[in-house]
């Protein structure tokens, strides 16, 4: 069954803890992304990677942080500088340059 | 710096008549504009998609249409069913990148009365 794996489906957490959010990815696919999502909001772009052990900021990168060890790992972080975590996010992956991009089930986070 | 506009940002028609959904981009080197469905509590799932190099693509009830000079694209639903109802957001690539970033508008949620 090929596609993206997100991981949890709800997550809760208390203010000044760091978290891990997981995507899983089979498509073999090289680029990875993360998108936040606000309610009544369109996606915004957190950081991508286009290959393995590379990834660059999106436009809100501050107070995430990620990693991509692996082709068909993504994990990001919310760390307790981001301000306003509570949201949902979303994971994507798609071949390199201008592709389809495909989102997985997406994570939703509560930072109390 | 780089925007799509999307309106409106609700639509309600009734089953069986047609929805149309604008969007308007800020980039012209945009050359990748795709169009997602995402129902309430799951991520987007690509619908269609469209190339700067295509002027209108058509999946079944779903089309899109891209005019490069006024740098807008639509998508339009023809024969709307209630499961069409959710919210549907448009996107364009900044391909002078090369990098597959996706600009998204603001969504539009579609309600289809039975």
């Amino acid at each position: 069954d090929g596609g993206i794996t997100q991981s949890p489906k709800y997550l809760f957490r208390k203010e000044g803890q760091n978290v891990t959010l997981s995507c899983e990815q089979n498509l073999n696919h090289d680029a990875m992304y993360w998108y936040r999502q606000d309610p009544g909001q369109g996606l915004r772009l957190i950081y991508y990677s286009q290959i393995v052990n590379d990834f660059q900021k999106g436009d809100i990168a501050e107070g995430y942080s990620v990693s991509r060890e692996k082709k068909e790992s993504f994990p990001l972080t919310v760390t307790s500088a981001q301000k306003n975590p509570t949201a949902f996010y979303l994971c994507a992956s798609s071949d390199t340059g201008p592709q389809r991009q495909y989102f997985g089930p997406g994570t939703r986070l509560t930072v109390t | 710096g780089e925007n799509v506009e999307q309106h409106p940002s609700t639509l309600s028609v009734q089953e069986g008549d047609s929805a149309v959904i604008k969007c308007t981009y800020s980039d012209s080197a945009s050359n990748y504009f795709p169009w997602y469905k995402q129902e309430l509590g799951k991520g987007p799932q690509l619908i269609i998609d469209i190339r700067s190099n295509v002027g209108e693509k058509k999946d079944q009830r779903i089309a899109v249409t891209l005019n490069k000079t006024a740098k807008h694209f639509s998508l339009h639903i023809t024969e709307t069913q209630p499961e069409d109802s959710a919210v549907y957001f448009c996107a364009a690539s900044r391909s002078s990148s090369n990098t597959g970033k996706l600009i998204f508008g603001q969504g539009t949620t579609l309600q289809v009365k039975p």
